[in-house]
């Protein structure tokens, strides 16, 4: 069973720069994996910020950006805002099917 | 406006079946492959489903392949997802999306929730 691994939860001052990883057991992320990323706050569906591992929404903050780091993707936030705080989730295809990582509650404080 | 509209979530008994569907509007659905997602109360996010924009293609994850079937209208704009042998661990809140190949999952509705207890 594949799984993919995110850091359950990371905290941040305003202003500050915060990287977020998404980590396959399969081996390396690669862009064929397509990464996205989706912020989710409490009672709000997800929302798209990041597809095919750095594209980005027209809704999309210009302080997030994504890439391939060391082996996975990343979700990083430069120039970190209070609105910020949320969960955020990877997600990975493996030929047919995604699969998300578990979710990283990333803290403003 | 982009909208996804879920309904048809309510309470089943563990072995009970339950359809939920999505109703969308505001762009051209016969040309978007589509999408189930869940979040169990308080978990993360899973797949469940996708289905090309021409139903010709479907696939599901291991937790609900054999139980679940998604299905489309593409003439009512309408995707679906008919959900049998129901377990308690399929409690959850589901999401339809529109998926845009295999790359992105673009826009999202608010949800149905199905709560499977007796």
């Amino acid at each position: 069973q594949t799984v993919v691994t995110q850091e359950p939860s990371l905290t941040v001052s305003p202003g500050g720069t915060v990287t977020l990883t998404c980590a396959s057991s399969t081996g390396a992320v690669t862009s064929g994996y397509y990464p996205n990323w989706f912020q989710q706050k409490p009672g709000q569906a997800p929302r798209t910020l990041i597809y095919t591992t750095s594209n980005k929404h027209s809704w999309t903050p210009a302080r997030f950006s994504g890439s391939l780091l060391g082996g996975k993707a990343a979700l990083t936030l430069s120039g970190v805002q209070p609105e910020d705080e949320a969960e955020y989730y990877c997600l990975l295809y493996y030929g047919g099917v995604w699969v998300f990582g578990g979710g990283t509650k990333l803290t403003v404080l | 406006e982009v909208q996804l509209v879920e309904s048809g979530g309510g309470l089943v008994q563990p072995g009970g079946s339950l359809r939920l569907s999505c109703a969308a509007s505001g762009f051209t659905f016969s040309t978007y492959e589509m999408s189930w997602v869940r979040q169990a109360p308080g978990k993360g996010l899973e797949w469940l489903s996708y289905i090309s924009s021409s139903g010709s293609t479907i696939y599901y994850a291991d937790s609900v392949k054999g139980r679940f079937t998604i299905s489309r209208d593409n003439a009512k704009n309408s995707l679906s997802l008919q959900m049998n042998s129901l377990r308690a661990e399929d409690t959850a809140l589901y999401y339809c999306a529109r998926t845009v190949g295999t790359t992105d999952f673009d826009c999202w509705g608010q949800g149905t929730l199905v709560t499977v207890s007796s």
